[in-house]
């Protein structure tokens, strides 16, 4: 079945710790996104790249890092400089260019900093 | 800055109750629009999307949603609820000008009760 797999589902960290949440989309689309999910925020994104080895910052990039080597994968590393990373990460891929902005999404990573 | 303004961040209704969920943006110029809808325990999914044409867009389960370019919005409306449309609801509107990223409401939690 064609889809978005986030791993891991559920992720526990001490402050100052580095931590790399994976995410990966068999659909062959170009673009993929990274959004936080926090209660009454809605999703705010986080980082974007609509092709291989090229990526954008959003909304909230600081403190957090990308890389899209290859097109199935965008993972992103929440870094020790995030000062509030607890939250819900939510990775989505789309087609490119116009006419887009159909996200499909996965089923999310919680992140707990302890 | 882009911004999507949703109006109501929680909503009651008992069942075969209207409903209509305001949304507004502040882009310029061509805008796609969604409504994803998010159930509980499942993750993000399309409800319905505009791209051009008829500004009335019909989605799943009932759901429609008008785009009015003058007053920059795009309101969901399903004339009766059922208990099983218990859910949040985000809008979401992207744009050339703002290179296709996705911006995301606030979202609303809608309860339908029995």
């Amino acid at each position: 079945d064609g889809g978005i797999t986030q791993s891991p589902k559920y992720l526990f960290r001490k402050e100052g710790q580095n931590v790399t949440l994976s995410c990966e989309q068999n659909l062959n689309h170009d673009a993929m996104y990274w959004y936080r999910q926090d209660p009454g925020q809605g999703l705010r994104l986080i980082y974007y790249s609509q092709i291989v080895n090229d990526f954008q910052k959003g909304d909230i990039a600081e403190g957090y890092s990308v890389s899209r080597e290859k097109k199935e994968s965008f993972p992103l590393t929440v870094t020790s400089a995030q000062k509030n990373p607890t939250a819900f990460y939510l990775c989505a891929s789309s087609i490119a260019g116009e006419n887009t902005g159909e996200l499909f999404f996965g089923e999310g990573s919680r992140l707990t900093v302890l | 800055a882009q911004s999507v303004s949703q109006h109501n961040h929680h909503v009651i209704l008992s069942e075969a109750a209207s409903l209509e969920l305001g949304c507004n943006y502040s882009y310029g110029g061509t805008v796609n629009l969604f409504w994803y809808v998010q159930y509980p325990g499942q993750h993000l999914q399309l409800l319905l999307k505009y791209f051009s044409g008829d500004p009335l867009v019909k989605g799943i389960k009932g759901f429609e949603a008008e785009f009015i370019k003058s007053k920059f919005s795009f309101n969901l409306r399903k004339p009766s609820v059922q208990w099983s449309d218990t859910a949040e609801y985000f809008c979401a509107v992207n744009n050339r000008a703002g290179g296709f990223k996705t911006i995301f409401g606030a979202g609303t939690r809608l309860f339908v009760k029995a």
